[in-house]
């Protein structure tokens, strides 16, 4: 069956450029998962959505990160006026109900 | 505070020899731990988990860890390594709420020498 999917795959940007990442989970699982891996920090929770529930935004680093989820499924990750601190891979992971998570191959965002 | 330690950001075996990977957890109830590995350009993958039923823990491609509540330790064991295990090896807990976030250790790169 089809794992967790995340595009794009690489995303080079330009510093000050909006980016948008995608992450599709396994269909079914109701909780999602977004993870920062970087040289020097390496994995940072960053955001928490399960069901309809509030979700945890506890790990975003600034004002600058927001995330959705759509119907319970797609979630995007939008960076706003990227810096060169934000150059990492982002990892997305679902879950049903919380348990065992099962991760994408991630995102690399290279800001320039 | 929560947190995960992992002692060694680099571990290097001969092929045959023992491989030890050192986790430590710092928390007042013993929390759920994990093992995941990341393969080179690979997603990361669970190894085995600990969720307070047997204190040796068994996960696939022959690793194992002990949890020890006395030494806030689960590290990461296996008795002959693999070429093939070379990877980045990470231990996890989760936070609080059991069904939250995961609050992940530094990682440990291994490297196998033939």
């Amino acid at each position: 069956g089809a794992g967790v999917s995340q595009s794009p795959s690489n995303k080079v940007t330009e510093k000050g450029k909006d980016v948008e990442l995608r992450c599709d989970p396994i269909s079914g699982h109701t909780a999602l998962y977004w993870y920062r891996q970087s040289l020097g920090q390496g994995l940072e929770f960053l955001i928490y959505f399960q069901g309809n529930s509030a979700p945890d935004k506890s790990g975003l680093p600034s004002d600058r990160f927001s995330a959705e989820r759509t119907g319970g499924s797609v979630s995007t990750l939008t960076i706003q006026r990227t810096q060169q601190e934000d150059s990492a891979v982002y990892l997305c992971a679902s879950s049903p109900n919380g348990g065992r998570r099962y991760f994408g191959p991630g995102t690399r965002l290279t800001v320039l | 505070a929560q947190s995960v330690t992992q002692l060694g950001s680099h571990v290097s075996v001969s092929e045959g020899a023992l491989v030890l990977l050192r986790c430590n957890y710092s928390s007042s109830v013993p929390p759920y731990l994990f093992w995941y590995v990341q393969y080179p350009n690979q997603g990361l993958q669970l190894l085995l988990k600990y969720t307070s039923a047997a204190t040796l823990v068994k996960g696939i491609n022959g690793f194992e860890a002990e949890f020890k509540k006395s030494e806030t330790s689960f590290h990461l064991t296996k008795p002959s390594a693999h070429m093939s295990d070379a990877a980045e090896y990470f231990c996890a807990r989760h936070g609080d709420n059991q069904g939250g976030k995961l609050i992940f250790g530094q990682g440990t790169e291994l490297s196998v020498k033939p």
